[in-house]
């Protein structure tokens, strides 16, 4: 079965950068999307971007673009996102969801989720 | 970008009866090419990841109970749970994939009354 197995929590301060991982199983990583949606308190689920697994092209809300990084590892069916230049406001459970093609934008499966704390 | 709204933000319903979601898109999801809407709703309970319920606006995903329907067009659907089951307790999502960036909706939370 389809499983997206995210990193822990992390705790970083303002001006900080984090990195999350999502490894996949269950399916060929090469042959489908991986995006990153986000949800802070209070607030609807946002998207971030996504990558093509298979040739690793990728794309970024207008939002994030400079400040956000997704990359894969192929070998190891894992994506990773990175998040620069963190602020308060970027607190967020942060999800890696699989598109349903390598280029698809709805999403099936979703990660367990990595909460990230900016805290000073 | 297009902008998604769902009514009501919070919702009761008594079990087994009837719940109704409705999401407003501030364009047409439908496409001309292929005549399909590029919407889905997702549910998601408290400490887990969403799950998708219903893609393209009215196809069910395997294993969804048959209580759980889509409907609507252009920019306006609904998400029907024909008789409310305790375990549908959750926030439902509606989002739309026809044009980047994805974008969904604020939620909206149900509860039994």
């Amino acid at each position: 079965q389809v499983q997206l197995v995210q990193s822990g929590a992390e705790v970083e301060r303002p001006g900080a950068s984090v990195k999350v991982s999502c490894k996949a199983s269950g399916y060929n990583f090469n042959d489908y999307a991986m995006h990153w949606v986000r949800q802070a308190p209070g607030q609807r689920l946002e998207w971030m971007g996504w990558i093509n697994a298979d040739n690793g092209r990728t794309e970024f809300s207008q939002k994030f673009q400079g400040r956000v990084t997704i990359t894969r590892d192929t070998s190891a069916s894992t994506a990773y996102m990175e998040l620069t230049s963190l602020r308060s406001e970027d607190t967020a459970i942060y999800y890696c969801a699989r598109g349903t093609c390598r280029g698809c934008y709805l999403i099936d499966y979703w990660g367990q989720g990595t909460l990230v704390t900016v805290s000073s | 970008d297009i902008v998604m709204t769902q009514s009501p933000d919070s919702l009761a319903v008594s079990l087994g009866e009837r719940a109704t979601i409705n999401c407003k898109s501030s364009q047409s999801l439908l496409s001309s090419a292929n005549n399909e809407n590029y919407l889905a709703w997702y549910q998601h309970k408290p400490g887990q990841p969403p799950k998708l319920l219903i893609s393209w606006a009215s196809t069910r995903e395997s294993g969804v109970p048959d209580r759980f329907s889509g409907s609507g067009s252009g920019a306006d659907f609904t998400l029907t749970i024909s008789s409310l089951q305790a375990e549908d307790v959750a926030v439902y999502h509606c989002q739309q994939y026809y044009s980047r960036p994805i974008t969904f909706g604020q939620g909206t939370r149900l509860e039994i009354k």
